[in-house]
């Protein structure tokens, strides 16, 4: 079935620095891609979202592309701060189902 | 405009009862999910709906099921728990395909 993957393990940066997590997809079809960030205690919130091929969704200085060539939409931000800090998941709809990467911790220091 | 309510927040159950988590919505959202949400393990689809009377399993359905009567209600049924079902429980709902999708708070369940 349709799925998502993200690279692994938490990611730790500085105040400032440039972010990038990845996130590759498998699906039938031309699923629309979304991440989803998650604050401690708390239900996942939209961030961004893409619906086709080279569309660009962008939203608090984070940006993703959909990139269907490499079935990736990974996520940027280009100078972080520490109320980034969250666990962020990349989604996919397909199928009738939304379906999710495993996320990532994201620990801004500052 | 409440979004998605879930209840109760919180539960500890002992192993072998049962219980139900509530889910409803007031934005007349067609498709509806439950998720589980395991330390380190994303988000496991349990069971999800596409409109009322409609259900289907998703990655990890055993030990639970789901009904869907209504549009705005889609209950997730727990029989005789076990503690690999202790977890946090999310409920979502939203029109579909390039739309946004609406979480509740979660349920956090531990079986004792």
């Amino acid at each position: 079935g349709d799925s998502v993957t993200q690279m692994e393990g938490p990611v730790t940066l500085s105040e400032e620095a440039f972010l990038t997590i990845n996130c590759t997809y498998t699906a039938t079809g031309y699923p629309s891609l979304f991440w989803y960030v998650q604050y401690p205690g708390e239900g996942l919130q939209l961030l961004l979202k893409a619906t086709k091929a080279d569309d660009k969704g962008s939203n608090k200085g984070f940006e993703a592309t959909y990139r269907k060539e490499t079935t990736s939409f990974h996520l940027e931000k280009g100078s972080v701060q520490v109320s980034d800090s969250a666990v962020y998941f990349c989604a996919l709809f397909g199928n009738n189902r939304l379906a999710f990467g495993k996320g990532n911790q994201v620990v801004v220091i500052p | 405009n409440a979004g998605v309510t879930q209840t109760p927040k919180f539960r500890i159950l002992k192993i072998g009862q049962s219980m139900t988590l509530q889910c409803t919505q007031d934005m007349n959202h067609n498709y509806m999910y439950w998720y589980r949400q395991d330390p380190g393990m994303g988000l496991k689809l349990i069971y999800y709906s596409v409109g009322a009377g409609i259900t289907d399993k998703g990655e990890v359905p055993n030990g639970y099921n789901v009904s869907r009567s209504t549009t705005e209600d889609f209950p997730l049924r727990l029989e005789l728990v076990a503690p690999s079902q202790t977890s946090v429980y999310f409920c979502a709902s939203t029109w579909g395909v390039d739309t946004e999708a609406f979480f509740g708070q979660g349920t956090r369940l531990t079986v004792v």
